[in-house]
């Protein structure tokens, strides 16, 4: 069975940093692009980032709201993906949720974790 | 960025009813396309990729359609458990971006 398992989140405050985790099961990840998608608390969903896989030099992509702030990574050997959150802003409050890509050609997300709440604020 | 736009924002239906929901993207993405289901604090559901195929285990109620810039997910027949918001998503170019969401409520 797939799954995915977020961790590191909390209360931070303006400008502070946060790294949160995800621990990936059931399948192989190596194998698999990545994602990173958020969703502010009562609005819709956030594209964050993507990074890809070893035979693709791990690149990544950013949204612009989130470029040069956060930084994705991934360790194949732990089967686990990251994300480093520094700058944060009062506007980065959300649940921050790791997402498989079904493929390498298009990117949708068949799996989903159950999210980690990251709340900025002083 | 390709802007997704979805209508309406939400719809009142009953058990039985047929729902469409349309989502119109600013610029051509051919058949980019994804729709979710999400419950209330819960993640995110794929539905159907590529406009208009079944990701495995979706019911056939749930139907998608379109290419280039509008698409439709239609329900042919709302069952209690799909009372729930749903959202578009381009696969077409970065960054990738989903519509504002509908949710279907009980009426």
């Amino acid at each position: 069975e797939v799954q995915l398992v977020e961790s590191g989140g909390g209360l931070v405050q303006p400008g502070g940093s946060l790294r949160l985790s995800c621990a990936a099961s059931g399948f192989t990840f190596s194998d698999h692009y990545m994602d990173w998608v958020r969703q502010a608390p009562g609005k819709g969903l956030e594209w964050v980032g993507r990074i890809r896989k070893k035979a693709n030099s791990y690149t990544t992509e950013y949204a612009a709201s989130v470029k040069g702030r956060f930084t994705i990574s991934r360790d194949d050997s732990r089967n686990s993906l990251y994300l480093q959150m520094n700058s944060l802003k009062t506007e980065d409050t959300a649940v921050y949720y790791c997402a498989r890509d079904l493929t390498e050609s298009a990117a949708y997300f068949d799996y989903w974790g159950q999210g980690t709440l990251v709340t900025v604020s002083s | 960025d390709i802007q997704m736009t979805q209508s309406p924002s939400s719809v009142s239906a009953s058990v039985g009813d047929r729902v469409t929901i349309t989502c119109r993207a600013s610029q051509g993405i051919s058949s980019g396309l994804a729709w979710y289901q999400q419950k209330p604090r819960k993640a995110p559901k794929l539905l159907i990729y590529d406009a208009s195929s079944f990701q495995s285990g979706v019911p056939s109620r749930f139907s998608g359609s379109g290419s280039g810039t509008d698409f439709t997910l239609t329900i042919s027949s709302l069952q209690p458990e799909d009372f729930a918001t749903y959202y578009c998503q381009q696969a077409k170019s970065f960054p990738l971006t989903f519509g504002g969401g509908t949710k279907v409520e009980i009426k």
